[in-house]
């Protein structure tokens, strides 16, 4: 079984600040996590993925996550939000035997970021 | 290159009416997913295939929902007798193969309505 919590529903940040939208996960085996964007009237579109190699990884526009096994987390930052980050963020894990079931994604409900000018 | 593309962008029909919804996976793609996303929520796995067949439609809500790939590429999801739940948003999304971490891409979805 696999899971995964998104622990704020809506973020607000100023523009040119940190952001971090923080995310735990539950998972029976090794997980593979991911970021996933989803601006206004547009498709969901893929920040950054975690599959076994290194904790940190960076993904695109700035944004990079830190695979904790320990804490069971994978939170996204980012160092100076922009205006254009404003989007709804979704935390996923799929997980699964070696024999399968890893093709199913487990969405978290969702971030919403809000930037202020 | 073209991305995942779903018809119709919206639909909006009557409870009880008949409603299918196409997706067209990235070219060369051999594996295709169907997602629901209702209002607020993030996207829930329906339907999975492999190639032509469904790998694992364990996601249906129950046997008004059906979805078919015949050639391998397009792919239709039907709905029979609608009803005022199954409005949301429909989501397409598939990948090269189906492995560990592999990354699927999205469609824009279709927006269901039924009324």
């Amino acid at each position: 079984a696999q899971s995964v919590t998104q622990l704020d529903s809506h973020v607000s940040v100023s523009e040119g600040t940190p952001v971090l939208l923080r995310c735990n996960y539950s998972s029976s085996y090794s997980p593979s996590l991911f970021w996933y964007v989803q601006h206004p009237n547009k498709g969901l579109q893929l920040l950054l993925k975690y599959t076994s190699a290194a904790t940190l990884v960076k993904g695109i526009n700035g944004f990079e996550a830190e695979f904790k096994k320990s804490e069971t987390s994978f939170h996204l930052t980012k160092p100076s939000a922009h205006m254009s980050d404003a989007a709804e963020y979704f935390c996923v894990v799929s997980s699964g035997n070696s024999g399968g079931s890893n093709y199913k994604l487990t969405f978290g409900k969702g971030t919403l970021l809000t930037v202020n000018p | 290159g073209a991305g995942v593309s779903q018809t119709p962008s919206n639909k909006v029909t009557e409870k009880g009416k008949y409603v299918e919804l196409r997706c067209d996976p990235i070219s060369g793609h051999t594996a295709l997913y169907w997602y629901r996303q209702s209002l607020g929520q993030g996207p829930e796995f329906l339907i999975y295939f492999q190639g032509t067949g469904a790998a694992d439609d364990s996601g249906l809500p129950n046997d008004r929902f059906f979805a078919v790939r015949p050639e391998g590429s397009v792919s239709t999801l039907k709905i029979q007798r609608t009803e005022r739940g199954d409005s949301a948003v429909y989501l397409c999304a598939s990948s090269p193969q189906v492995g560990r971490g592999e990354t699927q891409y999205f469609g824009p979805g279709t927006r269901l309505l039924v009324l």
